[in-house]
């Protein structure tokens, strides 16, 4: 069964910090999606990685997919206030739906 | 090109009624996803329709829970005999795809289910 793991569940930082945020599944997958969700709002799709080695960036924000490790990365630069959500990996395989990861809450502060 | 709409946004029942929730996915979309997500957690995995079948329900509770795509009209998630447990958000999503689909789910913006 694919299971889907994010680190940290929380996250405090000072505006103008950089830090990462980590995404583990267990099995393999050939699609990766970070999503952004305000409280009590929708998701936001963020990124879309389809291949190993795949990079994105919008803004402040870069995913990575790396399938060999099974490993996701949201890097996150210069953080700002208006960064502060929850952000969530999900991953596909085949034609399975997507198994969410348990979300990181970011809070970003003067 | 309007994104996909859930309605109602926001649901009160008591205990034993039935909520029914609807979501109109985007135009052009056959592929619909209902998730729930329960507060301060993820959003897990409900069904997969598309129009008039059931692709998948592993994720639906045995009892109580159905959801139908039907040739006309929205998806409908329907709970029987509400308990408070069912209180959550539910997410329902569309994709033009699906099957081997490797672009994007776009998501409603929930309906809120509160169970008294």
């Amino acid at each position: 069964e694919l299971k889907v793991e994010q680190n940290p569940l929380f996250l405090s930082m000072q505006e103008g910090k950089n830090y990462t945020i980590y995404c583990n599944y267990s099995t393999t997958s050939d699609r990766l999606y970070w999503y952004r969700q305000d409280p009590g709002k929708s998701l936001e799709s963020l990124f879309v990685l389809l291949s190993n080695g795949a990079v994105k960036q919008e803004g402040r924000l870069m995913a990575s997919l790396d399938t060999k490790a099974r490993l996701s990365t949201l890097h996150i630069t210069a953080a700002v206030h208006d960064l502060s959500a929850t952000y969530f990996c999900a991953v596909g395989r085949n034609t399975d739906k997507l198994i969410f990861g348990t979300g990181t809450r970011l809070q970003v502060f003067p | 090109n309007a994104g996909v709409m859930q309605n109602p946004r926001h649901l009160v029942r008591r205990r034993g009624q039935e909520a029914r929730l609807r979501c109109s996915p985007m135009k052009g979309h056959s592929h619909v996803y209902w998730y729930r997500q329960l507060p301060e957690e993820g959003l897990k995995f409900m069904v997969y329709l598309q129009k008039e079948n059931i692709i998948d329900e592993s994720g639906m509770p045995k009892e109580r829970f159905s959801a139908e795509f039907p040739k006309e009209g929205p998806s409908i998630l329907r709970i029987q005999q509400v308990v408070r447990g069912d209180s959550a958000a539910y997410f329902c999503a569309s994709s033009l795809l699906g099957q081997l689909n490797t672009g994007e789910l776009f998501f409603g913006e929930g309906s809120r289910l509160t169970v008294l």
